[in-house]
């Protein structure tokens, strides 16, 4: 089945203390992003990766890392979490074949940072 | 300004009507246009999309991009308590995604 699987579903951490949240794809795509998602601003995109060793800022990078050593996974880091970035926390795939127009999401990653 | 304004809603309507949602695009440069449905906690899906211009349709559903007045459409028809979700409209180039901040509906039985 093909998925997008992001771990872990829920997390609450507290300020300062680093947090990596995984993000595996099994349909072989080049591209990958990490979206985050607020009430009434939607999805804004942080990272995204064209392909491995490939990254570049989306709309809202401050304050996140994002590595692509593997096709297959796209972590993201967030060395010193803040308040600020409790959010719902969405990874995507999709292949540059189709422009990217196709966009599979994992199921979430809900953050609080405390 | 916002790339992509989409009113948030909530929209209600009964079962059976014809549900209208719509965006506004300020990215010329941007030639796909997507409509996503997210239900509750769960990732978008996408239900369709459409290159510049013109309507696409999907069984109920239909696509409609007006590149002069940079405006996007998703008409719903015949609406089910199935399609309750909040719809996602975005506008890409390639790499960089710019999504509307949603609609939420709610189609009554």
């Amino acid at each position: 089945e093909a998925q997008v699987t992001q771990n872990p579903r829920y997390l609450i951490t507290v300020t300062g203390k680093k947090l990596t949240v995984t993000c595996s794809q099994n349909m072989n795509h080049e591209y990958m992003s990490w979206y985050r998602q607020d009430p009434g601003l939607g999805l804004r995109q942080i990272y995204y990766s064209m392909n491995v060793e490939v990254t570049d800022k989306g709309d809202v990078p401050e304050g996140y890392k994002v590595s692509r050593k593997e096709k297959r996974n796209f972590p993201l880091i967030l060395e010193s979490p803040s308040p600020n970035q409790t959010s719902l926390y969405f990874c995507a795939s999709s292949s540059p074949r189709t422009m990217n127009t196709e966009a599979f999401f994992g199921q979430g990653t809900r953050l609080t940072v405390v | 300004q916002k790339e992509v304004e989409q009113d948030p809603g909530p929209l209600s309507v009964p079962e059976g009507a014809i549900v209208s949602l719509n965006c506004t695009y300020s990215n010329s440069a941007f030639q796909y246009f997507m409509w996503y449905r997210q239900y509750s906690r769960k990732g978008p899906e996408l239900l369709m999309y459409t290159y510049s211009s013109g309507n696409k349709e999907d069984g109920r559903f239909t696509a409609q991009v007006d590149k002069s007045s940079k405006y996007i459409s998703l008409f719903i028809r015949d609406s089910q308590p199935s399609d309750s979700a909040t719809y996602l409209c975005a506008n890409t180039g390639g790499f960089k995604t710019i999504f509307g901040a949603g609609t939420r509906l709610f189609v009554k039985a």
